[in-house]
């Protein structure tokens, strides 16, 4: 299985900063990421496919990039609404699997 | 427009077997893939499996001794069952569409306790 390590595991910050949380696959899988936020109590919902790509609604704040085999999510000016848990997840092969979340709080 | 709701009890007894459904509209069944994932309570998500829409299933290994994935497609809806259950399924289980390999639409999910 293809194993993807989350960083990092929860992240304070101020209103306005930019915000990092990174992926790193055990093995390449192209551009097949997706990141997901989720909200207390809610479902994940898509934020970023295809390591890139804005899902529909998403705001342009949100970016994500890729470096080899370490895949980013970057915020660039953090709002309050933006608080919750982030997931990468592979997209390559079955199982698809997941990074272990990234709690944001805003400082 | 597309939706997906799990369905399901909430208590089920260790060793029993676990059965949900997933009542999806505004999409067909046959056009779209629906994975089930899970998330223990305040942890991270696991996938446990997929109904491609060609009818086949794929599971995760570590579930695949004890779990079943099946359709009706004229009811639209896809059927989770696993069995011999133990306190580690607690845990909430959500199915979601799949479009191009990304989950673009999840249900509400349903919290199931495996509890005496």
């Amino acid at each position: 299985d293809i194993q993807m390590t989350q960083s990092p595991a929860s992240l304070s910050a101020s209103l306005e900063e930019i915000v990092t949380i990174t992926c790193q696959a055990s093995q390449n899988i192209g551009n097949w990421l997706a990141w997901y936020q989720q909200k207390p109590g809610k479902s994940p919902q898509l934020l970023i496919y295809g390591t890139t790509s804005l899902a529909d609604g998403v705001p342009s704040r949100f970016s994500g990039s890729r470096s080899g085999t370490q895949y980013s999510l970057k915020i660039s000016r953090l709002q309050v609404e933006d608080i919750g848990i982030y997931y990468c997840q592979q997209a390559s092969s079955t199982p698809f699997t997941f990074g272990s979340g990234t709690k944001l709080e805003i400082k | 427009q597309v939706q997906l709701m799990e369905s399901g009890p909430g208590l089920v007894q260790p060793s029993e077997t676990l059965s949900l459904t997933c009542t999806v509209s505004g999409f067909s069944l046959t056009s779209y893939n629906v994975h089930w994932v899970r998330q223990p309570p305040g942890k991270g998500l696991e996938w446990m499996g997929v109904m491609w829409s060609g009818g086949s299933t794929d599971y995760n290994s570590a579930l695949k001794s004890r779990l079943s994935i099946s359709r009706d497609t004229s009811k639209n809806q896809v059927f989770l069952k696993m069995n011999s259950l133990q306190s580690e399924d607690t845990t909430t289980y959500y199915c979601a569409r799949e479009k191009f390999h990304y989950f673009d639409y999840w249900g509400q999910g349903v919290m199931v306790t495996v509890s005496s």
